[in-house]
């Protein structure tokens, strides 16, 4: 059972460029969501889905688009890169509804803007 | 506005001794999450805590959770090296987005 993955785990950008980070989960979990994790802030709520088809902003979601066609994967677009947008992302997955439902989380994705 | 504060940002601690982690958040919530993170390494599940008076115990860890002081405690017992992390509280807010605190950085030294 693979759980939350996503790719790349690095990378480096300029400035500009557009990238998606890609995130899948094998869980059939109906809730997925995009942190990014910055020093000293915890992790901020960018996107989140409540299924297929439903998309909505979270805390950060400036610079950041999603779209979620599947129930199995949940992309991350950067359209044009900031040096702001430099931080470690992490993708997670969920029931809904469920009483003691957890959120997994998959590795991360550590992105430099230059 | 939906908060969950923590403190200390910072603890070291030597081996052996016993501390508490805490957590407030701003309002009612349903669900409050403790999460471990290694340096590098991606969020571990600790604890997720349902109701007043909770308690849930793994180990050396116990967490608690007060919803009427909207407050939760992660004890740590006889710390060991192996405890040093970063670890996170979070609550729902009654929906399913997570709001997360800031995280407490903690260091056993022996």
């Amino acid at each position: 059972n693979a759980g939350v993955t996503q790719t790349p785990k690095f990378q480096v950008l300029k400035t500009g460029q557009s990238m998606t980070l890609q995130c899948a989960q094998d869980m059939n979990h109906e809730y997925m969501s995009w942190y990014r994790q910055d020093p000293g802030m915890g992790l901020r709520l960018i996107h989140y889905s409540v299924g297929a088809g439903i998309t909505d902003q979270g805390e950060v979601p400036n610079g950041y688009n999603v779209s979620r066609s599947t129930t199995e994967d949940f992309p991350l677009r950067l359209l044009s890169a900031a040096p702001s947008q430099t931080s470690v992302y992490f993708c997670a997955s969920s029931y809904r509804g469920a009483s003691n439902t957890e959120a997994f989380f998959g590795q991360g994705t550590r992105l430099t803007v230059v | 506005e939906l908060k969950v504060e923590q403190n200390p940002l910072f603890l070291s601690m030597q081996e052996g001794k016993n501390y508490t982690i805490y957590c407030n958040y701003s309002t009612t919530s349903d669900r409050l999450y403790w999460y471990r993170q290694d340096p590098g390494k991606s969020l571990e599940s600790l604890f997720v805590l349902l109701s007043n008076g909770a308690v849930k115990q793994e180990g050396r860890l116990m967490a608690s959770l007060d919803t009427k002081a909207r407050l939760s405690t992660l004890h740590i017992t006889a710390a060991v090296h192996d405890l040093s992390a970063t670890y996170f509280c979070a609550s729902n807010f009654g929906n399913e987005k997570l709001t997360f605190g800031t995280g407490t950085r903690l260091t056993i030294i022996p």
